[in-house]
């Protein structure tokens, strides 16, 4: 089975401009979460879906940050607009609700933004 | 509030010699812990974690970890460190709420692997 893809693998932006940055679960996984990764604060989460219902919206993160499930193999996160604060690593993780594995988090490799 | 606290950002040991990396947790009841590692330039990845039951919990690579209730602690250990365990390895506890299950990690603590 593939894992947690995640593209683009870097992304440089501008400041104020949107980026989208994109997940694709393991698949039949029921759950979703988007994390930030920073060195100063570690792993924030950003948002949580389960069967594509939003959970979590990251408090806050809401403002600037807006994350979506297309469909049950697909999401993205939005960040619009950015600035120099949003660098950091942004991963993609999802888990089972059921099962032997259940809670286990599959992750992505990650996306690294650097905003100018 | 749950949270998990790893005091040292950094721990450095021998190639061969034993290893223990701390993790303390705040948490309301009985805890679900769990051991994450990330290799560089990669996402996390599962090393072990901890059901309620038997306090020491076996990983892969010959890691294990013991749950302590009075401690409120889960430590890491591995008798004879590789170089390649060099990673970033995260403690973590599962929050069960009303609005679905998260886990909450610590900063994390990176293992330097000297030869």
């Amino acid at each position: 089975d593939a894992g947690v893809t995640q593209t683009p693998r870097h992304e440089v932006a501008e400041k104020g401009q949107t980026i989208i940055l994109k997940c694709e679960p393991v698949s039949g996984h029921n759950d979703l979460f988007w994390y930030r990764q920073t060195k100063i604060q570690g792993l924030e989460l950003l948002s949580y879906f389960r069967s594509k219902s939003l959970m979590e919206d990251g408090g806050a993160f809401k403002d600037r940050f807006k994350a979506e499930m297309l469909n049950s193999s697909f999401s993205t996160l939005k960040i619009q607009p950015t600035e120099p604060k949003d660098s950091a690593v942004y991963l993609c993780a999802s888990s089972l609700r059921w099962g032997g594995s259940a809670e286990t988090l599959y992750f992505g490799s990650g996306t690294r933004l650097t905003v100018l | 509030a749950q949270s998990v606290t790893q005091p040292d950002a950094r721990v450095t040991v021998s190639e061969g010699a034993s290893l223990q990396l701390r993790c303390k947790y705040s948490y309301f009841g009985t805890p679900y812990l769990f051991w994450y590692v990330q290799y560089p330039r990669q996402g996390l990845q599962l090393l072990l974690k901890y059901y309620p039951g038997d306090p020491v919990v076996q990983g892969v690579n010959g890691f294990e970890a013991e749950f302590s209730k009075s401690n409120s602690s889960f430590h890491l250990r591995k008798a004879s460190v590789h170089w390649s365990d060099w990673a970033v390895y995260f403690c973590a506890v599962m929050n069960y709420g009303s609005s679905g299950n998260k886990l909450i990690f610590g900063i994390g603590t990176l293992l330097s692997v000297k030869p």
